[in-house]
């Protein structure tokens, strides 16, 4: 079946510091990819999303790249700032189970000033 | 513009007692509506989603039910809590077209104590 794989956390870096959270998919179909972000005792936003091969989704300062080759959807921030402390989720979803998102484990990001 | 709100934001049950946990979207009709529970510190997992009224389809057996009695409206209930039923609970509205997105409520935090 589908899934989604995303490194572990928690990932704790320095303000400015560039940030990078691997997630790797598998999927039977042509899924689209998202990034969600989940700040504390919230619940999840769309961070950015790429429907199909080298599209790049980008918002925030935040960019990831659909690499059909390596079934990847790397997220990547140049400089991040304490506001980016959260836990951020890779998710996908194929064209015969629109909204049942199939979620990686979640990644905590922890920025300190 | 589109909104999702849930109820309650936080709830303290004992083992045994019932649950209504309630999720209102507004601003589109007959949506796709999904229920999502967040364990603590685990990724998201897919409890029920619904096309329709009356339509609900279960994803895991567990001690929860859902109802969808009005076509933005969507409950999720239980007749008697387990301790594992604690968890952050997530509604989900899809946003049709070809990316096929989730957007979440703010999510209800429930203790079964």
């Amino acid at each position: 079946g589908d899934s989604v794989t995303q490194m572990e956390g928690p990932v704790t870096l320095s303000e400015e510091a560039f940030l990078t959270i691997n997630c790797t998919y598998t999927a039977t179909g042509y899924p689209s990819l998202f990034w969600y972000v989940q700040y504390p005792g919230e619940g999840l936003q769309l961070l950015l999303k790429a429907t199909k091969a080298d599209d790049k989704g980008s918002n925030k300062g935040f960019e990831a790249t659909y690499r059909k080759e390596t079934t990847s959807f790397h997220l990547e921030k140049g400089s991040v700032q304490v506001s980016d402390s959260a836990v951020y989720f890779c998710a996908l979803s194929t064209t015969d189970s629109w909204g049942k998102l199939q979620f990686g484990a979640g990644t905590q990001v922890v920025v300190t000033p | 513009s589109q909104t999702i709100h849930q109820w309650p934001a936080t709830l303290v049950q004992p083992v045994g007692s019932p649950l209504s946990l309630e999720c209102t979207v507004e601003g589109t009709s007959n949506p796709n509506l999904y229920w999502y529970r967040q364990a603590a510190g685990r990724g998201l997992q897919l409890l029920f989603y619904s096309v329709g009224i009356g339509q609900i389809s279960s994803e895991v057996p567990q001690n929860l039910s859902a109802s969808r009695p009005q076509d933005r409206q969507f409950i999720l209930s239980s007749k008697k809590l387990l301790l594992s039923d604690s968890g952050f609970y997530l509604c989900a509205w899809l946003r049709q077209g070809i990316t096929g997105e989730l957007f979440f409520g703010e999510g209800s935090r429930l203790t079964v104590l």
